[in-house]
């Protein structure tokens, strides 16, 4: 069975503040993929970022960063200096490789408001 | 490229009628899936598909059938609507890296 916890229902923010976002998951694979999606207000959803399960190199990307670790089964997303634009629903996604049908299973995802 | 179509973006329903939501893509994927988004439940996948003619259920499949006749063509029906099926539904496809890309969605109202 799959699970991914987002423990933060709201996180709020002034301008320029840090915001870290939790994503633990449960898998008895070993191989499987993490991401991160992005719902805006406007209510689509954009991919943000995946990562293999054997690769825990740390990503950064402009202000956004992802810390991934096995040991802890999380996959940790930071905002530096945060901006309106930010503000958005964050979701954490799990799909795994044994299925072969990249099924993925979300956390309840994260809203994170950003104030000017 | 479009992407992910879906249309229609809004429809309201009564209880019992019927609809098929559409979903196209144009980045010749394989896999193709359908979601529902409720309020504090994230997405949850009802229905997927592998390929033209193979499909299979997800998480929340009662209520909905799918077919896929075409590669890029994965419409879910509705065949008698119900409250319950109040939502929006997001349909995605994947390319061969497993990244799922969605289309802009349907939010649909069974009254």
């Amino acid at each position: 069975a799959q699970k991914v916890t987002q423990a933060q229902t709201e996180i709020s923010v002034v301008e320029k503040e840090d915001v870290t976002l939790d994503c633990v998951y449960e898998t008895r694979d070993t191989t499987y993929y993490l991401f991160w999606y992005k719902q805006p207000p406007s209510g689509e959803l954009v991919f943000l970022i995946r990562r293999n399960s054997f690769d825990e190199q740390n990503e950064i990307s402009g202000r956004y960063s992802w810390n991934f670790q096995k040991s802890t089964s999380s996959f940790n997303f930071t905002i530096t200096a945060s901006q309106v634009v930010d503000s958005a629903v964050y979701f954490c996604a799990l799909s795994e490789a044994s299925s072969n049908d990249y099924k993925l299973s979300f956390g309840a995802g994260t809203t994170v408001t950003v104030r000017a | 490229n479009a992407g992910v179509t879906q249309t229609p973006k809004f429809q309201v329903l009564k209880t019992g009628q019927s609809m098929t939501l559409q979903c196209a893509q144009d980045m010749n994927h394989e896999y193709m899936s359908w979601y529902r988004q409720d309020p504090g439940m994230g997405l949850r996948l009802i229905h997927y598909s592998v390929g033209a003619g193979i499909t299979d259920q997800g998480e929340v499949p009662n209520g909905y059938n799918v077919s896929r006749s075409t590669t890029e063509d994965f419409p879910l029906r509705l065949l008698s609507a119900a409250p319950s099926q109040t939502s929006v539904y997001f349909c995605a496809s994947s390319n061969p890296r497993g990244t799922q890309y969605f289309g802009p969605g349907t939010r649909l109202t069974v009254l």
